[in-house]
């Protein structure tokens, strides 16, 4: 059970780059986020899903976009990155209802040149 | 809108000293609060949670929070760290929509 997969793990983009970040989990959950995490500030909300085929803003949207067309996979776009969006970003998922418990990738570490 | 405070930013301790990590947040309702750890180069773990009944909750190894209703307090404590807690610790509050808000995070440093 490989629970919440990031890829990559690392990448270096110049300002203007686009990229999408994946996030993938095995464990049928309907709940999936995209945070970012800064020092000192924790993680904060990008998007989120609460099932296939929706997104929701969450805390910090500007800059981003998020796709859910399959239910384990939630997409992360950057269309034209910035320096401010030089972060770590951690995808997360849970389950309907229940305890909000949610599941941590490994992280992406992202520096925008 | 909620927010969730941790006062220490860094805290440096020696192995076999007591650990107390603060976190206050603001929201007037019922919460559901949660501790994580991130230890260095991993995700974020849940390390806690407390959502009813006794207020002072354990978690995994040997950590332990006590909410305190009446000053909006979910702090956690350890009674002797190892080198191995050398992590950052992050606390979090399941606010009225469902969501997390996360405290800005707590780096530990044990020195052996």
């Amino acid at each position: 059970n490989a629970g919440v997969t990031q890829t990559p793990k690392f990448r270096v983009l110049k300002t203007g780059q686009s990229m999408t970040l994946l996030c993938a989990q095995d464990m049928n959950h309907e709940y999936m986020y995209w945070y970012r995490q800064d020092p000192g500030m924790g993680l904060r909300l990008i998007h989120y899903s609460v099932g296939e085929g929706t997104t929701a803003k969450g805390e910090v949207p500007d800059g981003y976009n998020v796709s859910r067309l399959k239910k384990q996979n939630f997409l992360l776009g950057l269309e034209s990155a910035a320096p401010s969006q030089t972060s770590v970003y951690f995808c997360a998922s849970r389950l309907t209802g229940g305890e909000n418990i949610q599941y941590f990738g490994a992280g992406t570490r992202l520096s925008v040149l | 809108a909620q927010s969730v405070s941790q006062h220490n930013h860094h805290v440096i301790l020696s192995e076999a000293a007591s650990l107390e990590l603060g976190c206050n947040y603001s929201y007037g309702g019922t919460v559901n609060l949660f501790w994580y750890v991130q230890y260095p180069g991993q995700h974020l773990q849940l390390l806690l949670k407390y959502f009813s009944g006794d207020p002072l909750v354990k978690g995994i190894k040997g950590f332990e929070a006590e909410f305190i209703k009446s000053k909006f307090s979910f702090n956690l404590r350890k009674p002797s760290v190892q080198w191995s807690d050398t992590a950052e610790y992050f606390c979090a509050v399941k606010n009225a929509g469902n969501m997390l808000t996360f405290g800005g995070g707590t780096r530990l440093m044990v020195k052996p």
